[in-house]
């Protein structure tokens, strides 16, 4: 079975530029996860979904950040304007039932992105 | 989350078992203990998981100790392709949200 598939790969933008980060979970998966990750903080969670439904954006760094799932094959996350400092590897994970479901979070290649 | 300690970096020659400890003092009783690889350059990789038993895959074996405030994630027969950075979490029950750490960064040494 495929895996988490996240596109770009790599993304170079200027500051300013919008960033769109798209994420295709595995098929079946009613969580869907996006995680950012740098030097300075590591890998943490920005938000997450449950049958396309938002249930926890205490992650999300500001309101330049948006998330969105229009439908269970498909998530977007959006970084309007971008910023040098949201440069960083954006990781998408889903699972099936969740973590106390036994089911464990299975993430993706990850998007490395780089604002100048 | 349960708070976990790890070890920052260990070695182990190739061939030989890695054991990677992680210490969760404050885990509640339904709490599960998780752990997570990432090899330079990748996603985190789900390894194993278990609550009170020990627990055995194609991947790895993960010893719990009785009281629960340990566990000790073994690798049985490690190649260079298991360095990485190994990552040990418990997160809160009903908690949807996996809190990583700084893990433990292993090297297989030839």
């Amino acid at each position: 079975d495929a895996g988490v598939i996240q596109s770009p790969r790599h993304e170079v933008t200027e500051m300013g530029q919008e960033v769109t980060l798209r994420c295709k979970p595995i098929s079946g998966h009613d969580y869907l996860f996006w995680y950012r990750q740098t030097m300075m903080r590591g890998l943490e969670l920005l938000i997450y979904f449950n049958n396309n439904v938002p249930i926890d954006d205490s992650g999300m760094p500001e309101d330049r950040f948006s998330a969105k799932m229009p439908n269970a094959s498909f998530s977007t996350l959006k970084i309007q304007p971008s910023e040098p400092r949201d440069s960083a590897v954006y990781f998408c994970a889903s699972s099936l039932g969740g973590l106390y479901s036994n089911q464990p979070q299975h993430f993706g290649d990850g998007t490395r992105l780089s604002i100048l | 989350d349960a708070k976990t300690t790890q070890p920052p970096s260990m070695d182990c020659a190739e061939g030989r078992a890695a054991n990677l400890p992680c210490n969760h003092s404050t885990i509640s009783g339904n709490e599960y203990v998780y752990w997570y690889r990432q090899i330079h350059s990748q996603g985190p990789q789900y390894i194993i998981h278990g609550l009170k038993n020990n627990e055995t895959n194609e991947m790895a074996s993960l010893i719990i100790t009785e009281d629960r405030k340990s566990s000790t994630l073994i690798l049985p027969h490690a190649t260079l392709r298991d360095t990485a950075v190994y990552y040990c979490i418990a997160p809160n029950f009903g908690n949807e949200k996996l809190t990583f750490g700084t893990g433990t960064r292993l090297t297989i040494i030839p």
